[in-house]
C-alpha cells in the first residue's frame, strides 16, 4: 500500500530535452508538494497545490511547470533540461496546509 | 548565512552511546519545528515534532528554545539502526512550507 508514489524512479536524460514526473497518493490529502534535493544534501520546497490551486511558487525557473489534474495527482514537467536540474526530486503530500507532511519515494533526475 | 543550521557531522559514536544534535534557525516568524530522518538514497521520514515544552518519544527527546532559536535532539542508547542523517525542519507558515536544514550524519558502530 504505497502511500505516496513517484515515477520514474530513475531518469536518465540529455540536456536540452523535456521530460516528466509523475506523483501520486492515496491518502485522501488535499496538498501536494514537489522538493528539489541536490547534491550536497540540501532539500528545497519547489511548488506545493492545495485542492488543484497553486500555493507556493518558489524561485523556480519558468521550464519547471507543476501540473494538478486532480487532488491525488501532482506532476512536475521540465523543459529544456540543464546539467544543473540533476538531482532527487520528491513528492510530498499532507491533509491540508497545516498537516504533517509525508514523502514519496523520490525520483533521481540525471541530465547528461 | 541559511536559514537552518546544523552542524554535518559526521557523529560517529558506539553502540549504546548518547548523542545531541543541535539546529538553529533565523526566521523568528517560523510556526513549528520537526526532526525528519532520511536514510542513504530514501525520502525523508518524520521522526518527531518539537516543543518548548521537550518532548519524549521512547529513546529520543527533543526541545525548543524560541527565545534562542534553537533546536535539540538527542538520542539515548543509539542503536546501529540509528545510522541515518537527521534533519532539522522548519515550517514557516505560508502555506505549510518547510525549511530544512542540510542534516547531521550519524554513524552508529558495534
Amino acid at each position: 500500500d504505497t502511500a505516496v508514489s513517484q515515477t520514474p524512479k530513475y531518469l536518465v536524460t540529455q540536456m536540452g530535452n523535456d521530460k516528466s514526473i509523475k506523483c501520486e497518493q492515496n491518502l485522501g490529502h488535499d496538498t501536494m508538494y514537489w522538493y528539489k534535493q541536490d547534491s550536497k544534501k540540501f532539500l528545497k520546497i519547489m511548488f506545493s497545490y492545495n485542492n488543484k490551486e497553486l500555493i507556493i511558487n518558489e524561485t523556480v525557473p519558468n521550464r519547471f511547470s507543476p501540473k494538478s489534474p486532480d487532488k491525488a495527482h501532482l506532476n512536475l514537467h521540465i523543459n529544456s533540461l540543464e546539467l544543473g536540474d540533476s538531482a532527487v526530486y520528491f513528492c510530498a503530500s499532507s491533509r491540508d496546509l497545516t498537516d504533517t507532511q509525508y514523502f514519496g519515494p523520490g525520483t533521481r533526475l540525471t541530465v547528461l | 548565512r541559511k536559514e537552518v543550521e546544523q552542524d554535518p557531522g559526521p557523529f560517529n559514536v558506539p553502540e549504546g552511546a548518547t548523542v545531541a544534535f543541535n539546529c538553529t534557525y533565523s526566521n523568528s516568524a517560523s510556526q513549528s519545528f520537526f526532526w525528519y530522518r532520511q536514510d542513504c538514497r530514501k525520502e525523508p521520514k518524520l521522526l518527531m515534532s518539537v516543543y518548548s515544552s521537550g518532548n519524549e518519544d521512547g529513546r529520543f527527546t527533543a526541545q525548543l528554545n524560541r527565545a534562542s532559536q534553537y533546536i535539540s535532539l538527542l538520542i539515548r542508547d543509539s542503536k546501529l539502526s540509528d545510522s541515518a542523517t537527521y534533519l532539522c525542519v522548519v515550517n514557516r507558515g505560508g502555506g505549510n512550507k518547510l525549511v530544512f536544514g542540510a542534516g547531521t550524519i550519524l554513524r552508529v558502530k558495534s
